[in-house]
This record gives structure tokens, C-alpha cells and sequence, in this order.
């Protein structure tokens, strides 16, 4: 089907506040990740949902990070009480198969995260 | 710790020259090698992935090569154009997620 979604696209917030961000992957891949990619920053790996096993998280940068994927498809990546360095565009990616090397990651266009 | 450096960060020529990107990588054990395009506010593209058993991959204007044992990986982009402008991006994945360098941000002038 369509290549990876999500939403917003952009979202400006206030410190403190908890955001929450989409991600709809393409249709049958079973691998999703989340990356973000601050500023002036190359890109910087999140959190990797991989079919049915537990997620890889060891990318996420305090607890104040969390992330789930419901039935194997949509995910959406919460940040509670953020903070102005958490600013940053969050960019979800799926690949065809899990514990897979080789596939392409298809990336989705980001969300553009500002807080205030 | 793989670490992935991308030269030069920024690039500016005039359309129609062939033109190299490299990027260069510490930790020769690799998988794969993936180079994307980033344009802003569309996310990123995959543009090749080189398997780490093969030594170059083409699509149309485009050619990737890669050399494990020096770590580095040129992209080749031939007869440039306007629309060629962009960030590139060489990735790599050591597990399953990847490791990005910092790109190069290449303008083609008309």
C-alpha cells in the first residue's frame, strides 16, 4: 500500500507538557523503528519493534520516552514532560521482516517536534 | 562502537558535474551499507544498499561502491542536476537499527 504516515507533522508544545506521536507503518512489515534527528544532529535510534518480540529500547534517552505498537501495525512514541532538548524531528521507519539485516528501511516524512 | 564520518559536510557545484560522496566507517564487520537522500520536510529515501558481500551497487545516475576493509563507501553522481540537491546520508547497521553519519548536504546550482 501507501509508504509510512505519520502525525502531525508538526507540533509545537510547551515544556512539561506530554506529547504523543504517530506512526503508521507500510502494511505487512512487521519491523518498525523510531529514530530522531535533532538540529545540525544525524539521526539518533529510538526504540525497534521487531513482529511479536519485545522491543529494543535501549535508544531512548530517559524514561521520560515510551513507546508502543498495537496489533503489529500502528505506533505511537510518547514523550511525557518535555523538555526544550527534546526538539527534534522523530522519524519512524518499517522494514519488511524482523531480526532482518539486510531489508531497506522505508522512512516516513517525520514529525517536526518543537517545544516552547 | 562503529562510528560513521561523512566528508565533506557541505558540497556546492554547478549542474552538470559528476561529483563523489564519501563516507567512511571504523568497524569493517558489517551487513550492509544503505545511502539516502533527505529532502527537507519529505523524511528520507533509500537511494542503494550495498550488501557487504558485493563491492557496488548502480541506479541510473547513481553509483555506490564499498571497500570493508578500508571502511569507506563512495556515492558516484553522475551528470548532476538541480534536483539532485540534498542531504545525503550513509547509514549502516550493526544490529537492526542503524548508524547514521551526519551527511552531506549537497546544492547543484543551474
Amino acid at each position: 500500500g501507501a509508504g509510512v504516515s505519520q502525525s502531525p507533522s508538526n507540533k509545537v508544545t510547551e515544556k512539561g507538557k506530554d506529547v504523543e506521536l504517530r506512526c503508521d507503518p507500510i502494511s505487512g512489515h512487521t519491523a518498525l523503528y523510531w529514530y530522531r534527528q535533532s538540529l545540525g544532529q544525524g539521526l539518533e535510534f529510538l526504540i525497534y519493534f521487531q513482529g511479536n518480540s519485545a522491543p529494543d529500547k535501549s535508544g531512548l534517552p530517559s524514561d521520560r520516552f515510551s513507546a508502543e505498537r498495537t496489533g503489529g501495525s500502528v505506533s505511537t512514541l510518547t514523550i511525557q514532560r518535555t523538555q526544550q532538548e527534546d526538539s527534534a524531528v522523530y522519524l519512524c521507519a518499517s522494514s519488511p521482516r524482523s531480526f532482518s539485516r539486510t531489508d531497506t528501511q522505508y522512512f516516513g516524512p517525520g514529525t517536526r517536534l518543537t517545544v516552547l | 562502537k562503529q562510528e560513521v564520518t561523512q566528508i565533506p559536510a557541505a558540497l556546492s557545484v554547478p549542474e552538470g558535474e559528476n561529483l563523489v560522496l564519501n563516507c567512511s566507517f571504523t568497524d569493517s564487520a558489517i551487513y550492509n551499507l544503505q545511502w539516502f537522500r533527505q529532502d527537507p520536510g519529505k523524511g528520507l529515501t533509500s537511494l542503494l544498499l550495498i550488501q557487504s558481500s558485493q563491492r557496488e551497487q548502480t541506479s541510473g545516475r547513481l553509483n555506490a561502491s564499498l571497500d570493508k576493509s578500508s571502511g569507506r563507501s563512495t556515492l558516484y553522481i553522475a551528470a548532476s542536476q538541480p534536483g539532485d540537491s540534498a542531504t545525503y546520508l550513509c547509514a549502516l547497521p550493526p544490529h537492526y537499527q542503524l548508524i547514521w553519519g551526519a551527511g552531506t548536504k549537497l546544492i547543484i546550482k543551474p
